[in-house]
């Protein structure tokens, strides 16, 4: 159980153009789930905490008109990439957290990642 | 301010050795909970424990124990028997009671690159 997917897997694209990762989790809802971004060698950073039905929570210095997030239904999260240039190249990953909100310390699951490559 | 250090940022073993990852935290509150994720090359994060600060109790999972000792912060990671399976990024991370959001704050990460 609490499997969370990713898609897509990989994804190249121009500079300028937009792209659009969704997260699902496949076998729990999740009124919570969080964007992650990964350097190669580096820690997870968070970006942003995605909350069913309300808007997204932004971490500081994450550009929220870059990074849009959308949390349609229990089940679904997606980021969107705007305007993606080569710096915006990245592992990007997302975890979904079961159960409804206010659990406390509840656990993560996360999603395989999404590489993105900017040309 | 919450913050979980990793020391040691690679460590290299031969198969069959035990190794021992450490994780040290820092938090002022007095509910939390501490977590160790496994990431492959593959690059999904595996979940692999979850301990709450009222739970000292040291855990067994097959070759993988984890010991919580609150009076030195510490949750640290030991795998026995260590196989090349076992390559891979481990992170330690907390979460704190008093955050609604449930978010974690992660350590740098321990690579471990087991030899055969």
């Amino acid at each position: 159980g609490a499997v969370v997917s990713q898609h897509p897997s990989w994804v190249i694209c121009k500079s300028g153009t937009s792209v659009k990762i969704e997260c699902r989790s496949l076998d729990f809802q999740a009124t919570t789930m969080f964007w992650y971004r990964q350097f190669p060698k580096q820690s997870l950073m968070l970006m942003a905490t995605s909350n069913e039905g309300s808007k997204a929570t932004y971490e500081q210095g994450v550009e929220k008109d870059k990074f849009l997030i959308n949390h349609a239904s229990l089940t679904l999260s997606t980021l969107t990439v705007t305007s993606a240039h080569p710096e915006d190249s990245s592992f990007y990953i997302c975890s979904a957290e079961p159960g409804l909100a206010g659990g406390v310390g509840e656990t993560q699951y996360f999603g395989p990642g999404t590489r993105l490559l900017v040309l | 301010a919450q913050k979980v250090t990793q020391v040691q940022t690679e460590i290299s073993v031969v198969e069959k050795e035990d190794v021992t990852l450490d994780c040290v935290y820092e938090t002022r509150d007095t509910t939390y909970y501490l977590f160790w994720y496994k990431q492959p090359p593959s690059g999904e994060l595996v979940f692999l424990i979850r301990r709450n600060s009222f739970d000292e109790q040291n855990e067994i999972s097959g070759r993988y124990s984890w010991n919580f000792q609150k009076s030195t912060s510490s949750f640290n990671f030991t795998i026995t028997a260590s196989q090349v399976v076992d390559s891979a990024v481990y992170f330690c991370a907390l979460s704190e009671a008093w955050n609604a959001g449930n978010m974690l704050t992660f350590g740098g990460g321990t690579r471990l690159m087991v030899k055969p």
